[in-house]
């Protein structure tokens, strides 16, 4: 299976803050990765695809790149509803595996 | 609009089963898959398995596939997950998700499965 690792495992960050989480897989899986945000409580909501390409609705401030083994999520600028659990999960493979989640909490 | 609407809560004794169903709306059933993943309490997300709506191939989690059986009925658009043998550590809160070619876009609100003597 492959495995994927997220870091860091929380963060915390303000209002208007960029922020950057990374996910490792433990072999290359090109960009068939996706990034999901999960609030407590609540069904995960998918943010991107593909490494980079945002799900309908999903605001601007959000950006995802890499490929291969390393890849990164970006939130240009915080705002108070991104507080929230982030998972990447690869689909390049049966299973398809999610990294451990990064929580984001208000500084 | 696309909506997936899962069944209620259940409890259930270990060495039971339980099923799980997912109702779909909104888009043309059949031209999508559906993805089950879960959620222990207080833990990250686990992916469990996939099932075409089209013609109904499936793909298990190893750690599942003696357990689990995926399957959909078109005429109803709706998946159903079945897990048998539960175990205490089967205590977690089990999604459905929309998918096609690995991407998933809508997931169901989730149903919480209780395994308890």
């Amino acid at each position: 299976d492959i495995q994927m690792t997220q870091s860091p495992s929380s963060l915390s960050a303000s209002v208007g803050d960029r922020v950057t989480i990374t996910c490792r897989a433990s072999q290359g899986i090109r960009s068939w990765l996706a990034w999901y945000q999960q609030k407590p409580g609540k069904a995960p909501k998918s943010l991107i695809y593909g490494a980079s390409t945002l799900q309908s609705g999903v605001p601007s401030r959000f950006s995802g790149s890499g490929s291969g083994t390393d890849f990164t999520l970006t939130i240009s600028s915080l705002q108070p509803e991104d507080f929230a659990t982030y998972y990447c999960q690869q689909y390049h493979s049966y299973p398809y595996t999610f990294g451990q989640g990064t929580k984001l909490e208000i500084k | 609009q696309v909506q997936l609407v899962q069944s209620g809560g259940e409890v259930k004794k270990p060495g039971a089963s339980v099923m799980v169903s997912c109702k779909a709306s909104g888009y043309t059933f059949s031209t999508y898959g559906i993805s089950w993943v879960r959620q222990a309490p207080g833990q990250g997300l686990e992916w469990m398995g996939w099932i075409s709506a089209y013609n109904g191939n499936t793909n298990y989690a190893q750690k599942f596939q003696d357990r689990v059986t995926l399957t959909t009925d078109t005429s109803t658009t709706t998946a159903y997950m079945d897990l048998r043998s539960l175990r205490s550590d089967d205590t977690a809160v089990y999604y459905c998700a929309r998918g096609r070619n690995g991407v998933v876009d809508h997931w169901g609100q989730g149903t919480l499965v209780t395994v308890s003597s």
